[in-house]
């Protein structure tokens, strides 16, 4: 198993410029989620999703939209990059196991600058 | 979800253990402890979790206190590659509530 994989690695913007983080997991696991990470930071949640075709919204949401049609994938969307999104990436994956078993596998990153 | 506090580093010789504390002194009864730890600029790695017991497994102990308001991480046998920023977090088990709050984590250098 490839596990979660991130594409880009990395990524340049210019202010106002749109992409897509793409995301895919092949651990046949229903959840999903996007973090960021500002330098010296913690992980915070932007949307997770808990099966195909359901998101939610995490504790940053704004300026950032997702979509989940397959159990795969699940892409990460700016519309109109700002600086204060520059920030690492992170994808995860997680089933749900018995006894509160819930261990997310994270993807290697995107690393996004927004100039 | 319950807040952790940790302390902003740590240091640990290489082939001591490592015993990394966390006050979650405001977690519930249904909450579980999990740790992640991230090497720099990589993707978070799960350690281990508990909600009660003591835990192990090939990678580190989890101790939690009687009362649940805090716990330690144990890494038996610290080596240079255990250099890394480790995260304790409380996690609600509940339904389809699967957010995670991270905090600042400890970096921990485990000097030879």
């Amino acid at each position: 198993n490839a596990g979660v994989t991130q594409t880009p690695k990395f990524r340049i913007l210019k202010i106002g410029q749109s992409m897509t983080l793409q995301c895919t997991q092949d651990m046949n696991h229903n959840y999903m989620y996007w973090y960021r990470q500002d330098p010296g930071m913690g992980l915070k949640l932007i949307y997770y999703s808990v099966g195909a075709g359901i998101t939610d919204k995490g504790e940053v949401p704004n300026g950032y939209n997702v979509s989940r049609s397959t159990t795969e994938d699940f892409p990460l969307r700016l519309e109109l990059a700002a600086p204060s999104q520059t920030s690492v990436y992170f994808c995860a994956s997680s089933d749900r196991g018995g006894s509160g078993t819930d261990t997310q596998y994270f993807g290697p990153g995107t690393r996004l600058t927004v100039l | 979800d319950a807040k952790t506090t940790q302390p902003p580093s740590m240091d640990c010789a290489e082939g001591r253990a490592a015993n990394l504390p966390c006050n979650h002194s405001t977690i519930s009864g249904n909450e579980y402890v999990y740790w992640y730890r991230q090497i720099h600029s990589q993707g978070p790695q799960y350690i281990i979790h508990g909600l009660k017991n003591n835990e192990t497994n090939e990678m580190a102990s989890l101790i939690i206190t009687e009362d649940r308001k805090s716990s330690t991480l144990i890494l038996p046998h610290a080596t240079l590659r255990d250099t890394a920023v480790y995260y304790c977090i409380v996690r609600l088990d509940a339904g389809n509530n699967r957010k995670l709050i991270w905090g600042l984590g400890t970096s921990l250098a485990v000097n030879p």
